[in-house]
């Protein structure tokens, strides 16, 4: 059974860049059922896609977040990663990795989520 | 892409029911919406994939058989029969849309259910 769990600072400051990680266990990255995503969910909002990756390295942004996104896929660590540049405190949220399987089309499962704060 | 509309609260009698809608913006009739449920402090997990036709696929893993969609016109639906307290989330709807290089992602404003 797939296990997510995201891993990163949990504050950054603004104008920096926000990094995290997730880490997948129960099966593999390379799988070609599956493509990787992040989903943020700001205090009290609700959900955003934040971009999804396959494990070729292709890439797939949200057009409002993409000039400031970059997801990227380690194999031999079986994990994705997220950077977001340019941090402000619109961007403090939970960050959530989450599986996409290609068939199905529906996001399942997903992380715990990890808060990131951003501030001074 | 589609917008999905969400009412932001709806309430129910334990051991009651109640329906939730997400709404598809006009021209995209023929898509299927997934849903979401979050427990307070906890992370999102699926509940079922809806279409036209009803459920699309299985539910999410531990989804009680309490939970059922529908499908129609530019709604989609789920049912909660005898809502229990532990029914008591906020529900989000998603759907892709395009695929290679424009795919996206969108979510619902989502709808918080309270068992009364």
């Amino acid at each position: 059974q797939l296990q997510l769990q995201e891993s990163g600072p949990g504050l950054v400051k603004p104008s920096e860049t926000l990094s995290l990680t997730c880490t997948v266990s129960g099966g593999s990255i390379s799988s070609s059922s599956y493509y990787w995503g992040w989903i943020r969910q700001p205090p009290g909002k609700g959900l955003d896609w934040i971009g999804s990756i396959y494990y070729t390295g292709n890439t797939y942004y949200n057009p409002s977040l993409k000039s400031r996104v970059t997801i990227s896929v380690d194999t031999s660590k079986n994990q994705f990663s997220l950077k977001l540049s340019s941090v402000t405190a619109a961007d403090t949220a939970v960050y959530y990795c989450a599986s996409w399987h290609s068939a199905l089309h529906w996001f399942d499962p997903w992380g715990q989520g990890t808060l990131v704060t951003v501030s001074s | 892409q589609p917008v999905l509309t969400q009412p932001p609260s709806a309430s129910a009698s334990l051991g009651a029911s109640v329906t939730l809608t997400c709404t598809l913006s006009s021209g995209y009739s023929n898509y299927k919406v997934d849903w979401y449920q979050q427990r307070p402090g906890k992370g999102p997990r699926f509940v079922m994939r809806v279409g036209t036709g009803g459920i699309v696929g299985s539910k999410g893993d531990g989804i009680p058989d309490r939970f059922s969609v529908l499908g129609s016109g530019l709604n989609r639906y789920l049912t909660i029969k005898n809502i229990q307290e532990e029914d008591e989330s906020d529900y989000y709807c998603g759907a892709d849309h395009g695929n290679g290089s424009n795919f996206v992602y969108v979510f619902g404003t989502g709808t918080k259910v309270t068992v009364l």
